[in-house]
């Protein structure tokens, strides 16, 4: 089925280690996103990507890169976790052009102890 | 800059009556609107958007939102709550000429049986 999928959905880590979120999407959308999602905070945008070859800061990017790998490869990396980063994470894509608003993986659940 | 507020936390409405679930916005320009619902240990699936003409708009599962742009108000509705609803709704927006959404923190919605 098309959509976007991301890899792993549960991951615990300690404090200080490094990991790397994996999302690909195959609708050929210009456009992708990471959010998190904390309890009474909604989703919060951490980097996005209008292009294949760029990427841009959203509300709380310390802490995390990102890489756009090419049109359908999206990556969040950690570099050295920390408990505050424990968080639900979901990468999203979307067509500028088409004002269709997003589709939405099925989220990774990150655990930093 | 853009931003969205979701008054409630919570909403409970029994079954079978009507619900409404509040969303108010600012932006500087104008608005692109949307819902999205989250059931439990799922990513966010699109219910509908306002881009432009008729301020009633019509969605999936039965969902209606009016854009009131003099009270920038996207309130969702629904004549006749299933239990089956009850769900974690966001609200969005996003400025014209901009890639980003913005989410609201979200309202929890609890139908009664």
């Amino acid at each position: 089925n098309a959509g976007v999928t991301q890899t792993p959905k549960f991951q615990v880590l300690k404090t200080g280690q490094s990991m790397t979120l994996q999302c690909a999407q195959d609708m050929n959308h210009n456009s992708m996103y990471w959010y998190r999602q904390d309890p009474g905070m909604g989703l919060r945008l951490i980097y996005y990507s209008a292009s294949e070859g760029t990427t841009d800061k959203g509300e709380v990017p310390n802490g995390y890169n990102v890489s756009r790998l090419n049109k359908r490869e999206f990556s969040l990396r950690l570099e050295s976790a920390a408990p505050s980063q424990t968080s639900v994470y979901f990468c999203a894509s979307s067509e500028f052009s088409d004002v269709g608003g997003y589709t939405f993986g099925s989220g990774t659940r990150l655990t930093v102890v | 800059a853009q931003s969205v507020a979701q008054p409630e936390d919570q909403v409970n409405v029994a079954e079978g009556n009507p619900l409404t679930v509040k969303c108010t916005y600012s932006v500087s320009g104008n608005p692109y609107l949307f819902w999205y619902v989250q059931y439990p240990n799922r990513g966010l699936q699109f219910l509908l958007k306002y881009i432009t003409g008729d301020n009633l708009v019509k969605g999936s599962y039965g969902f209606e939102a009016e854009f009131n742009k003099s009270q920038t108000s996207f309130h969702l509705k629904k004549p006749s709550a299933l239990v089956s609803d009850s769900a974690l709704y966001f609200c969005a927006v996003r400025d014209k000429g901009d890639d980003k959404i913005i989410f609201g923190k979200g309202t929890r919605l609890h139908i009664l049986p």
